[in-house]
């Protein structure tokens, strides 16, 4: 199994702003995965960041809105930018170990 | 990933088995049976997953048909912190398959 945790656990923002949200796994992977939970919806995969390349983004989700780093095999970022009150999702890190996926715990955004 | 197909909604009295099913007529012979569940707006949790064989850990048992096209989770013993939505996901394991895709799930109500 992995554990991981997410910074921060909830955060309430001003429109126009952005927030970086962090994901720390306890092991080297070498898949992250970013994905969405709009309230009252299922998750829905925002990107995937590999380690030393460009993180590939799904269908209606882009690089200038929805940055990602991924500096090492254990870390990743995950910038939301320029917030709107649609944004107001759960954002959660999922990991690739031995051909299951463990998700983090989520991050929590409300956009004012 | 194939199609899944689960009951929108379930009860179960505590201390009784749950058994929750899925359709997955679609699946290819690569793919696996995954079962998670999301405790209200926490990251999901696994549960298990298995290709061909029936499965059994410490959570739940998975039975899968012989002719995989479907599958029903078993929780032998409900309590009411089971009480959560539970995925059914049909997903070639490893790394090189990437996301998964959640449907809507079952809403498992465990009631005294």
């Amino acid at each position: 199994s992995a554990v991981i945790s997410q910074k921060p656990s909830r955060d309430i923002c001003q429109r126009g702003t952005s927030l970086t949200i962090q994901c720390q796994v306890d092991s080297q992977v070498t898949m992250m995965f970013w994905y969405r939970q709009q309230p009252g919806q299922s998750l829905t995969l925002i990107a995937t960041a590999n380690q030393g390349s460009e993180a590939t983004y799904e269908s209606g989700f882009v690089i200038d809105k929805f940055p990602i780093s991924r500096p090492n095999l254990t870390f990743s970022t995950l910038t939301v930018s320029n917030m709107s009150p649609e944004d107001s999702s759960i954002y959660l890190c999922s990991v690739e170990n031995q051909e299951t996926q463990y998700f983090g715990p989520g991050t929590r955004l409300l956009v004012l | 990933d194939a199609k899944t197909t689960q009951p929108p909604s379930m009860d179960c009295a505590e201390g009784r088995a749950a058994n929750l099913p899925c359709n997955h007529s679609t699946i290819s012979g690569n793919e696996y049976v995954y079962w998670y569940r999301q405790i209200h707006s926490q990251g999901p949790q696994y549960i298990i997953h298995g290709l061909k064989n029936n499965e059994t850990n410490e959570m739940a048992s998975l039975i899968i048909t012989e002719d995989r096209k479907s599958s029903t989770l078993i929780l032998p013993h409900a309590t009411l912190r089971d009480t959560a939505v539970y995925y059914c996901i049909a997903h070639a394991g490893g790394t090189s398959y990437g996301k998964l895709t959640f449907g809507q799930g079952t809403i498992l109500t465990v009631h005294p």
